[in-house]
């Protein structure tokens, strides 16, 4: 089974440009998730879309942030304008139903790791 | 300014020797925790998980055990190997549909 896709792999970037991250999930997978890693710390979920409604965007910094997944399969984060403190692994994982469970294949991509400079 | 990361704890083992990692989890209404294993570069990737109405479980060398009094949860590996070296986050879900909650993380480090 192909896991999570997720590319660019890595990012560079000015502050105050902009950047678009891309995730293909699990096929099958009717919820994803996206998450930012800061260095040093544990992933924080942004955003959790059900097909292609958004379930919970509440820790998404929406003035800069936005994300979608137009049918419900692939999905794209933004980030514009981009700010020093973005600069993070961003992870995108899918699982088949809204549910934290590993029975329903919670399953993380590597990453796109940011760099702001 | 630039954000710094915060200073991962850490754990050095020698191979063969068992390993056990402490995790404090922050929502008493949690009904369920994963343990993860992080290798740079890469994702999460499941480890094993229990449920709120279990204290212990048991997978291929690893165990899990928790505390919901004092709301802690521990990873045991057994016989941990070179291979083993990563950074292993505990998360929690708080019957929140699919989000999941992380710790900080610690980072194991296998001598050989």
């Amino acid at each position: 089974e192909a896991g999570v896709a997720q590319s660019p792999r890595y990012k560079i970037i000015e502050k105050r440009q902009s950047v678009a991250f891309w995730c293909n999930p699990i096929s099958g997978h009717a919820t994803l998730y996206w998450y930012q890693q800061i260095l040093g710390q544990g992933p924080k979920l942004l955003i959790q879309f059900q097909n292609n409604g958004v379930v919970d965007d509440s820790q998404l910094p929406k003035d800069r942030f936005s994300a979608e997944r137009l049918k419900g399969v692939d999905s794209t984060l933004k980030i514009q304008p981009a700010k020093l403190e973005d600069s993070a692994v961003y992870l995108c994982a899918s699982s088949l139903a809204p549910m934290a469970r590993a029975n329903y294949g919670y399953t993380f991509g590597s990453g796109t790791r940011l760099t702001v400079v | 300014g630039e954000s710094v990361g915060l200073h991962l704890p850490t754990l050095s083992v020698q191979e063969g020797d068992n390993s056990i990692i402490n995790c404090a989890y922050s929502n008493s209404a949690s009904d369920y925790f994963i343990w993860y294993k992080q290798e740079s570069g890469k994702g999460p990737q499941f480890i094993i998980d229990i449920r709120s109405n279990m204290d212990k479980r048991q997978g291929q060398r690893v165990t899990v055990l928790l505390n919901k009094t004092v709301k802690h949860l521990s990873l045991q590996i057994a016989a941990t190997q070179p291979g083993d070296s990563a950074v292993y986050f505990c998360a929690e879900n708080n019957n929140q549909g699919g989000k999941l909650i992380f710790g900080q993380g610690t980072e194991l480090s296998v001598k050989p």
